[in-house]
């Protein structure tokens, strides 16, 4: 399966934009790389998903390196309640066969 | 739409007790899955399916047994409950099983094994 590597955890000021890095050296050609977020006590919740181009919707964008080997995740402008474990997973038939595999994401904190 | 739905929410059972935690989607979404998240980890996948009377396994199956019988229902059952099921569990669908589709969550189910 293909993995993907994110810090352990990071820190943004409210109102500061927050970009958070993924790794994904081994990704095949047809993965698509998606990002999800968990609240505290809560279930993950969908954020974004790319291929290849650049994507942006209300929440947040992605930034595709080139290669595809990483990503980031973008929040324009981080509020309290961005403050969660935000998981990046390569979803596609040749990782791991309809398989979604979660690393331990990374944790964002957000000061006021 | 309700979504995705766990039940029941909170359950506490005995060390060798059997039990079945229900989830049930009303988006005629193919794919379905079951993770367990322990304190202070990340998601484990447990079983998925792909559609109506089809299962796999993920990365964590042992002591567990699922069935699709429908494409709304994917019940999750454990055998012989142990200390270390002690997780939450989650269940996950998506409208197809490729890439493209982003998955739902359920609002987990907290179990204890005693």
């Amino acid at each position: 399966d293909a993995k993907t590597t994110q810090p352990n955890s990071m820190e943004s000021n409210e109102e500061e934009p927050v970009h958070l890095p993924c790794n994904h050296s081994t990704i095949s050609g047809t993965d698509y790389i998606h990002w999800y977020r968990q609240l505290p006590s809560q279930g993950p919740e969908y954020v974004i998903h790319g291929l290849t181009s650049n994507v942006n919707n209300r929440m947040a964008s992605l930034a595709i390196a080139e290669d595809r080997k990483s990503s980031t995740l973008i929040l324009h402008r981080a509020t309290l309640r961005d403050a969660a474990v935000y998981y990046c997973i390569l979803r596609g038939r040749t990782s791991g066969t309809y398989k979604y595999i979660f690393g331990t994401g990374t944790r964002l904190k957000v000061l006021a | 739409n309700a979504g995705v739905t766990q039940t029941p929410k909170f359950q506490v059972l005995k060390t060798g007790q059997s039990m079945t935690l229900q989830c049930a989607q009303d988006m005629n979404h193919e794919y379905m899955s079951w993770y367990r998240q322990d304190p202070g980890m990340g998601l484990r996948l447990i079983h998925y399916s792909v559609g109506a009377g089809i299962t796999d396994q993920g990365e964590v199956p042992n002591g567990y047994n699922v069935s699709r019988s429908t494409t709304e229902d994917f019940p999750l059952r454990l055998l012989s409950a142990a200390p270390s099921q002690t997780s939450v569990y989650f269940c996950a669908s998506s409208l197809a099983s490729g890439g493209r589709d982003e998955q739902f969550f359920g609002p987990g189910t907290r179990l204890t094994v005693l």
